[in-house]
């Protein structure tokens, strides 16, 4: 697509309940981001996916979250038993590979977030 | 590890002046991209400019330049001629070849009028 799809643009769930974030990264790109961004912070690297090889989980804040990407192009990101402090701005971005965008300098395409609630 | 520092939280600017915007970075790495976004209030991430590690020249788009000084590890975004659209958040971020894109705490400029 032109651009970097995130879906639900809002979402507000109980605490205990799991819910689903969904990135669909613009055509091409091979790399794709999670970040969190709580309210007026900047933002939280959370994992990376490249191509087929196995994800960067580094940044996840719990076993609670998780995400896949299937066949190289949709990812979501689930987070399971949400709690209270789960809630910010879950942001994707999309690039073409690592090393593409550092000698082309070419940024991250961003989505425009999820904003979750957790209540 | 990399670590992207921005010590302004905020800052306040008149129209049609200039500003910078502070940021340095720690890295081992001799290979990494340094990078600039704005987040409007709307919440989007908008790249606005990019400068390379081994780039001798700062980098230049439009109203934005970046101020590379690779000894001293800073990046400043100088905006020229703000404008009252100019009013959001300002990211430094950094990547590297074994790293992913990390980002600065922000800036907030307000450009007034």
């Amino acid at each position: 697509g032109a651009g970097v799809s995130q879906s639900p643009s809002n979402k507000v769930t109980e605490k205990g309940k799991d819910v689903e974030l969904r990135c669909d990264p613009i055509s091409g790109h091979t790399a794709l981001y999670w970040y969190r961004q709580s309210l007026g912070q900047g933002l939280e690297f959370l994992i990376y996916f490249q191509g087929n090889s196995a994800p960067d989980k580094s940044g996840l804040p719990s076993d609670r979250f998780s995400a896949e990407r299937t066949g190289g192009s949709v990812s979501t990101l689930t987070i399971q038993r949400t709690q209270q402090e789960d809630s910010a701005v879950y942001l994707c971005a999309s690039s073409f590979q690592r090393l593409v965008s550092i000698r082309q300098g070419r940024g991250y395409t961003f989505g425009s977030g999820t904003r979750l609630t957790v209540v | 590890a990399q670590k992207i520092t921005q010590t302004q939280p905020g800052m306040f600017v008149q129209e049609k002046e200039a500003v910078t915007l502070d940021c340095t970075y720690d890295t081992s790495d001799q290979s990494y991209g340094l990078f600039w976004y704005k987040q409007p209030s709307s919440g989007e991430m908008i790249f606005l400019i990019y400068q390379g590690s081994y780039d001798e020249q700062n980098a230049t788009e439009g109203r934005y330049s970046l101020n590379f000084q690779k000894a001293r590890k800073s990046a400043n975004l100088v905006i020229s001629a703000s404008q009252l659209g100019d009013s959001a958040m300002y990211f430094c971020a950094m990547t590297a070849l074994n790293n992913d894109m990390r980002f600065g705490a922000g800036t907030r400029l307000t450009v007034k009028p």
